[in-house]
């Protein structure tokens, strides 16, 4: 079983849509949760950092932590065709934990927004 | 401000041949990773440097092996190329050892023939 579990999709939404994307974890000890957009043939790029449990907002962007059911959610709102990427949730172990610092990638979600 | 480079862009190399991957961090930054990302797979972490020492380790042989210079760059040197090494090297800078906020730029694709 793979720490990290996400859906891989793909995802096909109509523009203006509310998108949902989610990643289970088996690990315990994480702390930290990152979403990262990865357009085609290009680097992650950071979306969105959270610690713990609990939700961040950042513009169209949400990002939830349920640590308690090992479940970590982002919502886009008024999805864009711009948005259309592939979606990677990423964990990190709590400081002085061993690993601290090395990243744990969900596979990643295709996303397509559709005019 | 500069993001974090990397070179080349893209490389073919064969079975059995050795590769040199570079990469230069985000202005400011110190500590570098390194992530294999297979085709549709996320990123595997291979290792992170610091104070040009290797820090971490993810479950990669020993053919992968690394460097950082004192001007905080990062070399990724992969022995003995097998297919199955035919990936996107990504690298990821930031600012301490440990930290979890990375970013990452844009990858060498290497295909192993």
């Amino acid at each position: 079983q793979k720490e990290v579990e996400q859906d891989p999709g793909p995802l096909s939404v109509p523009e203006g849509a509310i998108v949902s994307l989610n990643c289970t974890y088996s690990n315990s000890a994480f702390q930290y949760f990152m979403w990262y957009r990865q357009y085609s043939r290009k680097g992650p790029e950071l979306l969105m950092y959270t610690y713990s449990s609990g939700n961040k907002e950042d513009g169209r962007f949400t990002a939830q932590v349920d640590k308690s059911s090992k479940y970590i959610s982002l919502f886009i709102r008024d999805s864009q065709p711009s948005d259309s990427a592939t979606y990677l949730c990423a964990m990190s172990v709590d400081a002085g934990g061993t690993s601290y610092g090395k990243l744990t990638f969900g596979q990643g979600t295709i996303l397509t927004v559709h005019p | 401000d500069a993001g974090v480079t990397q070179s080349p862009t893209h490389l073919i190399k064969t079975r059995g041949q050795q590769v040199t991957l570079r990469c230069s961090p985000k202005s400011g930054h110190d500590t570098v990773s390194w992530y294999q990302q297979a085709l549709g797979q996320g990123p595997q972490f291979i290792f992170q440097y610091y104070e040009e020492e290797e820090r971490q380790r993810g479950n990669f042989p020993d053919r992968f092996s690394g460097h950082q210079f004192p001007n905080y760059s990062s070399e990724l040197n992969v022995n003995a190329l097998l297919l199955g090494d035919s990936a996107l090297y990504l690298c990821a800078s930031s600012l301490g050892a440990g930290v979890n906020e990375q970013y990452f730029g844009p990858g060498t694709r290497l295909t192993v023939t």
